[in-house]
């Protein structure tokens, strides 16, 4: 099976710009999260999505970013404006819903951020 | 508050000796824990779950709740276990796949 497909891998731009990213999950699977990986930390979730519904973004700094699904398959997270503390790898992943062993997330390679 | 530690940074092994990687967890209730690993230039993908009880090339992971710990371990380390290797526990009262991750140790394996 294909795997979660992101869009673009790298980008540069500078302070107070905005930026988008794409994600597509794997065919089928329900529910679609963003992670942020600031360098030297582990991944911290931004906002998670149950279909096209948003199930948890209470780490998702809202004055600045802001993220939709809408059809409940692709989604897009958007910078704006970008701070310099944004610089990042913003990692989508995804998981097929309710089945047994549905907990098993499956990453995209991470569109990767420099906020000069 | 709900926490993962993994204190290493690096741990560097040579080929053959057996290798642990820590990871401290801080949580109220039944945890339920994961190791995820990054090879170099791929993505990150799971390695092992602790409800699963299972091996998985060569590592286990036990849950020690009197320690708050799950430990990697392979008893014989190999040039290719070379990788970031990241814990991660699942968020009290989060869905599935809403978890918080450790900071992360890369093992290094040396021939």
């Amino acid at each position: 099976e294909a795997g979660v497909a992101q869009s673009p891998r790298y980008k540069i731009i500078e302070k107070r710009q905005s930026v988008a990213f794409w994600c597509n999950p794997i065919s089928g699977h329900a529910t679609l999260y963003w992670y942020q990986q600031i360098l030297g930390q582990g991944p911290k979730l931004l906002i998670q999505f149950q279909n096209n519904g948003v199930v948890d973004d209470s780490q998702l700094p809202k004055d600045r970013f802001s993220a939709e699904r809408l059809k409940g398959v692709d989604s897009t997270l958007k910078i704006q404006p970008a701070k310099l503390e944004d610089s990042a790898v913003y990692l989508c992943a995804s998981r097929p819903g309710q089945s047994l062993g549905a907990n098993v997330l499956t990453f995209g390679a991470g569109s990767r951020l420099t906020v000069l | 508050a709900q926490r993962v530690t993994q204190p290493e940074k690096l741990l560097s092994v040579f080929k053959g000796a057996p290798v642990e990687l820590k990871c401290n967890y801080s949580y109220s209730g039944s945890p339920e824990l994961f190791w995820y690993v990054q090879y170099s230039r791929q993505r990150l993908q799971l390695l092992l779950r602790h409800i699963s009880r299972e091996s998985i090339k060569g590592f286990t992971a036990d849950l020690n709740k009197g320690e708050t710990s799950f430990h990697l371990k392979k008893p014989f380390a190999q040039e290719e276990d070379s990788a970031m290797y990241y814990c991660a526990l699942r968020r009290y009262g989060g869905s599935q796949g809403n978890l918080i991750f450790g900071k992360g140790t890369k093992l290094s394996v040396k021939p």
